[in-house]
C-alpha cells in the first residue's frame, strides 16, 4: 500500500512565524501534491512538483513556498504565516506512468495561526 | 477554467437503499476520472476509478462514465451507516503531473 506521511497532525504557530509542513511518501512516486481544504471552498491545489527540485504553482500559491530536494520528501513552507492560513493542509503523491494514475492522500495537518 | 460540478448535499437514503452520486465536468479532453470519499475530519481515500465509457464494478460500487454527455457517476448498493461521508469526484485530463480537478463533494447520509 502507498504510504504517504505528513509529519504533524495538528499544529498551532503564532502569526509571523516560518512554518514548515513536511510531507513523505514510500512508493517511489514522481508527482508530489500540496492542497489545502477549508468549509465551502473544497480542495485547492497550493504547489505541486513533478521532479526533484521541480515545481510548479497551483491554483493558490500567494504566501507559501515549497522544496523537493529529495524524491521522496516535499515541504509546504508557510513564509509568515498569518490567520487566514488557518486551515487543513493535505499532501498527495502519484505515479507519473503509466498515465491515469490516482493521487494518494497523507492524513492531513490540521494548521492553526493564531 | 476546468470545473468539475457536483451537487453538495446532503443526500439522505435510508440503509439498504442505493445511493447515487452524480458529477459533470467541463473538459471534454478529460481522460480519467475518480472518486474519493472523505470522512469528517480525515483525509480522502481513493474508491475506484473509471477511465472508459460505460460501468465499472467494485463490490457494492459502481462506476459510470459517459463522456458524450460529461458525466460521471457513483452508486452504492445496499447503503450502510458507515457509507456516510463526504464523495469527492476529480478528474484528470492530461499533461505533465497527473493534475485532478476536484469537485466540491456530495455529503451522503444514511439513515438506519
Amino acid at each position: 500500500d502507498v504510504k504517504v506521511t505528513q509529519s504533524s497532525r495538528y499544529l498551532v504557530k503564532r502569526t509571523g512565524e516560518k512554518v514548515f509542513l513536511e510531507c513523505v511518501q514510500d512508493m517511489d512516486h514522481e508527482n508530489m501534491f500540496w492542497y489545502r481544504q477549508d468549509p465551502g471552498l473544497g480542495l485547492r491545489l497550493i504547489y505541486f512538483s513533478y521532479d526533484v527540485k521541480m515545481k510548479e504553482k497551483g491554483d493558490i500559491p500567494e504566501g507559501y513556498s515549497v522544496s523537493r530536494e529529495k524524491k521522496e520528501r516535499f515541504s509546504l513552507i508557510l513564509e509568515s504565516a498569518s490567520t487566514n492560513q488557518t486551515s487543513m493542509y493535505l499532501c498527495a503523491s502519484s505515479q507519473d506512468r503509466p498515465g491515469n494514475q490516482p493521487q494518494h492522500f497523507g492524513d492531513g495537518t490540521r494548521l492553526s495561526i493564531l | 477554467q476546468k470545473e468539475v460540478e457536483q451537487n453538495s448535499g446532503p443526500l439522505s437514503v435510508p440503509e439498504g437503499a442505493i445511493a447515487s452520486l452524480n458529477c459533470t465536468y467541463s473538459d471534454r479532453g478529460s481522460q480519467s476520472f475518480f472518486w474519493y470519499r472523505q470522512y469528517s475530519g480525515k483525509s480522502p481515500e481513493l474508491i475506484m476509478f473509471i477511465y472508459s465509457n460505460g460501468d465499472k464494478e467494485d463490490g457494492r460500487f459502481t462506476a459510470q462514465l459517459n463522456k458524450a454527455s460529461q458525466y460521471v457517476s457513483l452508486l452504492i448498493r445496499d447503503s450502510q451507516p458507515s457509507d456516510s461521508a463526504t464523495y469527492l469526484c476529480a478528474v484528470r485530463a492530461g499533461g505533465a503531473g497527473n493534475m485532478l480537478t476536484f469537485g466540491g463533494g456530495t455529503r451522503l447520509m444514511v439513515k438506519p
